[in-house]
């Protein structure tokens, strides 16, 4: 499986734009890169996801390196609700597993 | 829609009891996934399904059975509850194609003494 790397935890201030990087090095040309984020006891929710070209939705953007070697989910105005652990996924081409990462846990300062 | 439904919430199981923790989605996904997460920590696969009547294991599947008889359900099986088993469980469900995204439930917190 391509493996992601995240560093363990970042801090950010209330509404201000936070960049959350993503390696994944051994990615292959069919790979999608996913993102979820998981809030304080619930479950892992989907945040964004692409394959080649920067994404945007409601939520946040994707921006992906050239080479798709490494990944940046940007939050552009973090909120204190923003505070969790956010995961970056390489969907494989078979489309079977989906594993997780240790992610990053995101702390927002008031 | 109630999309990805976990029961029970939380259980309480003595060692070597059994229990099934069930899991059911009404999106008509093919895919179905299960998860442990312990304490601090990451979500590691168990067990996962492309669809009714095939499994396969993920990264931890010891002490763990699963089967799929119907596209909306995926039940986990504990045979014989371990003190390492207390974790919170997680179910997710998605579409065949990678581009898609999945669905989690809420969780089943599963504390064994």
């Amino acid at each position: 499986d391509a493996k992601t790397t995240q560093p363990n935890s970042m801090e950010s201030n209330e509404e201000e734009p936070v960049h959350l990087p993503c390696n994944h090095s051994t990615i292959s040309g069919t790979d999608y890169i996913h993102w979820y984020r998981q809030l304080p006891s619930q479950g892992p929710e989907y945040v964004i996801h692409g394959l080649t070209s920067n994404v945007n939705n409601r939520m946040a953007s994707l921006a992906i390196a050239e080479d798709r070697k490494s990944s940046t989910l940007i939050l552009h105005r973090a909120t204190l609700r923003d505070a969790a652990v956010y995961y970056c996924i390489l969907r494989e081409s078979s489309g079977d597993k989906l594993t997780f990462g240790t992610g990053t846990r995101l702390a927002v300062r008031p | 829609n109630a999309g990805v439904t976990q029961t029970p919430k939380f259980r309480i199981l003595k060692i070597g009891q059994s229990m099934t923790l069930q899991c059911a989605q009404d999106m008509n996904h093919n895919y179905m996934y299960w998860y442990r997460q312990d304490p601090g920590m990451g979500l590691k696969l168990i067990y996962y399904s492309v669809g009714a009547g095939i499994t396969d294991k993920g990264e931890v599947p010891n002490g763990y059975n699963v089967s799929r008889s119907t596209t909306e359900d995926f039940p986990l099986r504990l045979e014989l509850a371990a003190p390492s088993q207390t974790s919170v469980y997680f179910c997710a469900s998605s579409y065949l194609e990678q581009g898609q995204m999945a669905f989690f439930g809420q969780g089943t917190r599963l504390t064994v003494v």
